[in-house]
């Protein structure tokens, strides 16, 4: 059984950083991209960014680039989020999901039940 | 951006109704359509890929047509536990995918 865990989220004040971890169970995490999306408290989904499972394909949606890093290690099965100069829109559950694809195709077959992350003073 | 416009915002339906849902496309995303489902306090769950393929485990009652920038959503005969909100998603554009506002399919 597929299993993503995300861990990480908190409370933060605007302009510091927090660090979001997925753990990965259930598959060969190391075969597939995979994602974060985020979803604002009462609002829709966000994509927010991509990595394929060698690392060689990173991408960002444009309203966290320059401020989010993403990264895999495929060693510990695990996926995470660098998140810096937070600000109070970046306010959201964050899932981590994973791709149908070793690629980074963008079909989020499998999605964890997300950690939130809270950024206000 | 491509910006995908789902309509309507919300639909009352009954069970055992057949449910209609719109995403439209501001430019061609060719068949790089997604569906998902989300219920209250869960993650999302795929439905339908590439605008007409059932996702492992999705009934038949569930339905995706459509290419370009037009897509639907087809239900069949509502079930009790479909009432939720559906959000279609593109993945034509690399790295910017998007996703729809949503639609409420609630019960009448």
């Amino acid at each position: 059984e597929v299993q993503l865990v995300e861990s990480g989220g908190g409370l933060v004040q605007p302009g510091r950083s927090l660090r979001l971890s997925c753990a990965a169970s259930g598959f060969t995490f190391d075969d597939y991209a995979m994602h974060w999306v985020r979803q604002a408290p009462g609002k829709g989904l966000e994509w927010v960014s991509g990595i394929s499972w060698n690392s060689g394909s990173i991408g960002y949606a444009d309203s966290v680039k320059g401020r989010f890093t993403i990264s895999r290690d495929n060693a510990k099965n695990s996926l995470y989020l660098q998140m810096n100069s937070l600000r109070a829109e970046d306010t959201a559950l964050y899932y981590c999901a994973k791709d149908a694809e070793d690629a980074v195709a963008g079909r989020f077959d499998y999605w964890g039940q997300g950690t939130l992350v809270t950024v206000s003073s | 951006e491509i910006v995908l416009t789902q309509s309507p915002a919300t639909l009352s339906l009954s069970p055992g109704e057949r449910a209609t849902l719109s995403c439209r496309a501001s430019q061609s995303v060719s068949s790089y359509l997604a569906w998902y489902q989300q219920k209250p306090g869960q993650a999302p769950r795929l439905l339908i890929y590439d605008a007409s393929n059932r996702a492992t485990g999705i009934p038949a009652r569930f339905s995706g047509s459509g290419s370009g920038t037009d897509f639907t959503l087809t239900i069949s005969s509502l079930e009790p536990e479909d009432f939720a909100v559906y959000y279609c998603q593109q993945r034509s554009n690399w790295p910017r995918y998007t996703f729809g506002q949503g639609t409420k399919l609630e019960i009448k």
